[in-house]
């Protein structure tokens, strides 16, 4: 089993709508979680870091973790066309480790 | 506030021919740093990581190498570089001293092997 899964998409969302990506992990010891956003041919950029269960928001990104069901989830309110890239959910097993292991991402597009 | 500096920013080489990439990190001191590569459907894959000068963990064995020279530079080389080699090569930072700290990416450097 893969410690991560995450959809690769592609996502196709109209403007406005709210988005929700989502990443599931079978490793119990990760503690910390993270969302990255990647834009074409650019390096992932840090959007959410988060290590408590529950929900934390930063304008409009939402980041929840359910560490009892390993399931971590995005959520965009208000999408604009400036989101269009793609996802990239990373953990961090907090063991001593300073590796992050990371989804494939999802390629999201929003459309005017 | 912290900047990573990644360069060039695109590259095309001949099979065979060596390899330099270079990254800097300004406004942190003891910087955790990563070399990764990124596959299209792939992800990304560790390459190596320092958590200090002169020290280099390799995470798959392959044909590149990565040096430390100063605190805050991290280079990733190769003496003959395979077709293989292509794709988009990332440099990212975290704190150092300190277990599940967020990494810090650079804008990458897209290599292209001929």
């Amino acid at each position: 089993q893969k410690e991560v899964e995450q959809d690769p998409g592609p996502l196709s969302v109209p403007e406005g709508a709210i988005v929700s990506l989502n990443c599931t992990y079978s490793n119990s010891a990760f503690q910390y979680f993270m969302w990255y956003r990647q834009y074409s041919r650019k390096g992932p950029e840090l959007l959410m870091y988060t290590y408590s269960s529950g929900n934390k928001e930063d304008g409009r990104f939402t980041a929840q973790v359910d560490k009892s069901s390993k399931y971590i989830s995005l959520f965009i309110r208000d999408s604009q066309p400036s989101d269009s890239a793609t996802y990239l959910c990373a953990y961090d097993s907090g063991a001593g480790s300073y590796q992050l292991t990371f989804g494939k991402g999802t390629k999201l597009s929003v459309i005017p | 506030s912290q900047t990573i500096h990644q360069w060039p920013a695109t590259l095309v080489q001949p099979v065979g021919s060596p390899l330099s990439l270079e990254c800097t990190v300004e406004g942190t001191s003891n910087p955790n740093l990563y070399w990764y590569r990124q596959a299209a459907g792939r992800g990304l894959q560790l390459l190596f990581y320092s958590v200090g000068i002169g020290q280099i963990s390799s995470e798959v064995p392959q044909n590149l190498s990565a040096s430390r020279p100063q605190d805050r530079q991290f280079i990733l080389s190769s003496k003959k570089l395979l077709l293989s080699d292509s794709g988009f090569y990332l440099c990212a930072w975290s704190q150092g001293g300190q277990y599940s700290q967020p990494q810090h990416f650079g804008d990458g450097t897209r290599l292209s092997i001929l």
